[in-house]
């Protein structure tokens, strides 16, 4: 089974451009999740997905993060315009759902560098 | 508000000795609470968890973990430690007082390592 697929790897931007990350969970997973994680710190969650409802963006940048999960698969998260401190890894996680207390699933997460 | 603390940045252990990775977990209501273990530009991969039950719960890689109300922990061990293990790991909680509705919070990481 295919685990959750996060593209591309790395990323590096001019600050002021725009920035997308893709991500592909679990088949059948319908909770996706998009966590921050800076250098020498644990994640910290931007946004939580059930199916294709945002249920829990209270800590997502609006001013300059969207995120979208169109047909309650795939998900994206846009950064327009990047800024220097956005330089962290980002990562997409799944799970069946919230309410079985299953484990989440990580991706390998995305490198953004804002030079 | 849910939150976890792993007070130790940084774990050293010899190989073969037993060692232990400390968290404490802060929530209104009962926790689920999870260990997780991240590798040098991999994503975190899930080792155990503590729903219910038995408070000692067995995890991947002959890791385990005791759940202590009283205490609020969640203590990583292994009985004999291999350089293989040598790592960053993260306890994360969540909480049921909500039913569950919120997603994991992390703790910052404690880096263990193993010296052969």
């Amino acid at each position: 089974e295919a685990g959750v697929v996060q593209s591309p790897r790395y990323k590096i931007i001019e600050k002021k451009q725009p920035v997308a990350f893709w991500c592909n969970p679990i088949s059948g997973h319908n909770t996706l999740y998009w966590y921050l994680q800076n250098l020498g710190q644990g994640p910290e969650l931007l946004i939580r997905y059930e199916n294709e409802e945002a249920v829990d963006d209270s800590q997502l940048p609006k001013d300059r993060f969207s995120a979208e999960r169109l047909k309650g698969v795939d998900s994206t998260l846009k950064i327009q315009p990047a800024e220097l401190g956005d330089s962290a890894v980002y990562l997409c996680a799944s799970s069946p759902g919230q309410e079985s207390g299953t484990e989440a699933f990580f991706g390998q997460g995305t490198r953004l560098t804002v030079v | 508000a849910q939150s976890v603390a792993q007070p130790e940045d940084q774990v050293n252990v010899a190989e073969g000795n037993p060692l232990t990775v400390k968290c404490t977990y802060s929530v209104s209501g009962n926790p689920y609470l999870f260990w997780y273990v991240q590798y040098p530009n991999r994503g975190l991969q899930f080792l155990l968890k503590y729903i219910t039950g038995d408070n000692l719960v067995k995890g991947s890689y002959g890791f385990e973990a005791e759940f202590n109300k009283s205490q609020t922990s969640f203590h990583l061990k292994k009985p004999s430690a291999l350089v293989s293990d040598s790592a960053l790991y993260f306890c994360a909680v969540r909480d049921l007082s909500g039913g569950g509705a919120d997603g994991l919070t992390f703790g910052k990481g404690t880096h263990l390592i193993i010296q052969p």
